[in-house]
């Protein structure tokens, strides 16, 4: 079975603070995602890498930044954490590809800035 | 752009009762095209797909067809049982691959 790993479900950060939310799959996927998913605004994509140490924005990357230095792992980042960035966090990984490749995703990460 | 359009919950259904979740879809060429399913604290996992027109996606009694004239992927269960309450979205991938567009996601409620 596909396995990705969100290290952290549930997390308290204070404003302004660093915080990483860190990722892992198994499957030797090259594309990895970073989501946000709030009530009433569904999911959407914050960062996606294709491969090792390549990035690209998606639709809300503001205030968040990644980084992929080994095809496995995937960090999502928020330089300063604000109040607006509680979420649920969702990562996901995929065989690079056409549009079958299925998505598979982790278990979340709850974060609430307090 | 591409979008999902699916219909609005919440939907409260009696055990075994028929299910329908609509859900239509605007894209440019062949997207490939998904459900997951989403239960209560939990990641989002897949319930079924399909890749290309006419192809009917199964899993745990939940059926959808891949409808490229009315643009179309519904999702279908024909008895729900109390365990199917979640929330359902359903999802297309572009034909190029790349992230997955979701719908706003439907919230299934099934009462014993």
């Amino acid at each position: 079975d596909v396995k990705v790993t969100q290290s952290s479900r549930y997390l308290v950060k204070r404003t302004g603070e660093k915080v990483f939310l860190e990722c892992v799959q198994d499957m030797d996927h090259e594309n990895m995602f970073w989501y946000r998913q709030d009530p009433g605004l569904g999911l959407r994509l914050i960062y996606f890498s294709y491969d090792v140490k390549m990035k690209e924005k998606g639709d809300i990357p503001e205030g968040y930044s990644v980084s992929r230095e080994k095809k496995e792992r995937f960090s999502l980042i928020l330089e300063s954490a604000s109040t607006n960035q509680t979420s649920m966090y969702l990562c996901a990984s995929s065989f690079m590809g056409g549009s079958g490749n299925t998505i598979y995703f982790g278990e979340g990460s709850w974060l609430t800035v307090v | 752009g591409d979008s999902v359009t699916q219909m609005e919950g919440p939907v409260t259904l009696s055990e075994e009762a028929f299910l329908t979740i609509n859900c239509t879809y605007t894209a440019t060429g062949y997207p490939s095209l998904f459900w997951y399913v989403q239960y209560p604290g939990e990641g989002l996992q897949l319930l079924l797909k399909a890749t290309k027109a006419d192809d009917k996606g199964s899993n745990k009694g939940f059926e959808a067809t891949y409808r490229k004239e009315t643009t179309s992927f519904h999702l279908e269960k024909g008895s729900v049982q109390v365990s199917d309450s979640a929330v359902y979205f359903c999802a297309l991938r572009p034909q190029a691959g790349g992230k997955l567009i979701f719908g706003q996601g439907t919230e299934l409620s099934v009462k014993p």
